[in-house]
């Protein structure tokens, strides 16, 4: 059980254009997702936090208007890169938790890489 | 500023040796830590959590130890195998969040 879908797994686009990318709970209701970003040999980032059905909550340096972060079910939430650049070519991973885990553990997905020419 | 610094960019052992990983945490006062594995290209797999109040978990052939008072956890791997060759994660966890090391990547010769 608990498993955490993200689609596509990987994607390359034109600068300037949008990016949306998909991140499933699969058998388990996520009542809060979260979108990281790494870069190589670095470590997890966290971008944002979002809740079902409220706005997301998003780190100090992160721009909200540059990765919007739709949270509007259970299951699914989508973040949206506008106006991609070649730096915002990272791998993105998302990870889902459930009303009252036990032990606060989060199940990530298999991440997105993104390649912005 | 907080920080949180695992031990060696990579390790390479033998197998059947133990590896010990190590993750050392600075201006943070976390509920709980928790251990991921994470394979090229993939994202991070949940292994072991251990909460302030506890010293030491086992899962099979993983063993975490967790001091608050040195701020630092141990992560070991007993009678390693080339498939434990992956990248191991420390995080730290309060409230919903959780804060990622850098990783130290592990590689396990037959």
């Amino acid at each position: 059980g608990a498993v955490v879908s993200q689609h596509p797994s990987w994607v390359i686009c034109k600068s300037g254009t949008s990016v949306k990318i998909e991140c499933r709970s699969l058998d388990f209701q996520a009542t809060t997702m979260f979108w990281y970003r790494q870069f190589p040999k670095q470590s997890l980032m966290l971008m944002a936090t979002s809740n079902e059905g409220s706005k997301a909550t998003y780190e100090q340096g992160v721009e909200k208007d540059k990765f919007l972060i739709n949270h509007a079910s259970l299951t699914l939430s989508t973040l949206t890169v506008t106006s991609a650049h070649p730096e915002d070519s990272s791998f993105y991973i998302c990870s889902a938790r459930g009303g009252t885990p036990e032990n606060g553990e989060q199940f990530f997905g298999p991440g997105t890489r993104l390649t912005v020419l | 500023s907080q920080k949180i610094e695992q031990n060696s960019e990579a390790l390479n052992i033998q197998e059947g040796k133990t590896a010990t990983l190590t993750c050392n945490y600075t201006n943070y006062s976390p509920a709980y830590l928790q251990w991921y594995r994470q394979d090229p290209g993939r994202g991070p797999v949940f292994l072991l959590l251990i909460r302030e109040n506890e010293k030491e978990k086992r899962k099979e052939r993983l063993k975490v130890t967790f001091d608050t008072t040195l701020k630092q956890s141990l992560f070991h791997i007993t009678a390693s195998q080339p498939a434990d060759s992956a990248t191991y994660l420390c995080a730290l966890g309060g409230d919903y969040k959780l804060s990622f090391g850098a990783g130290t990547t592990v590689t396990v010769r037959a």
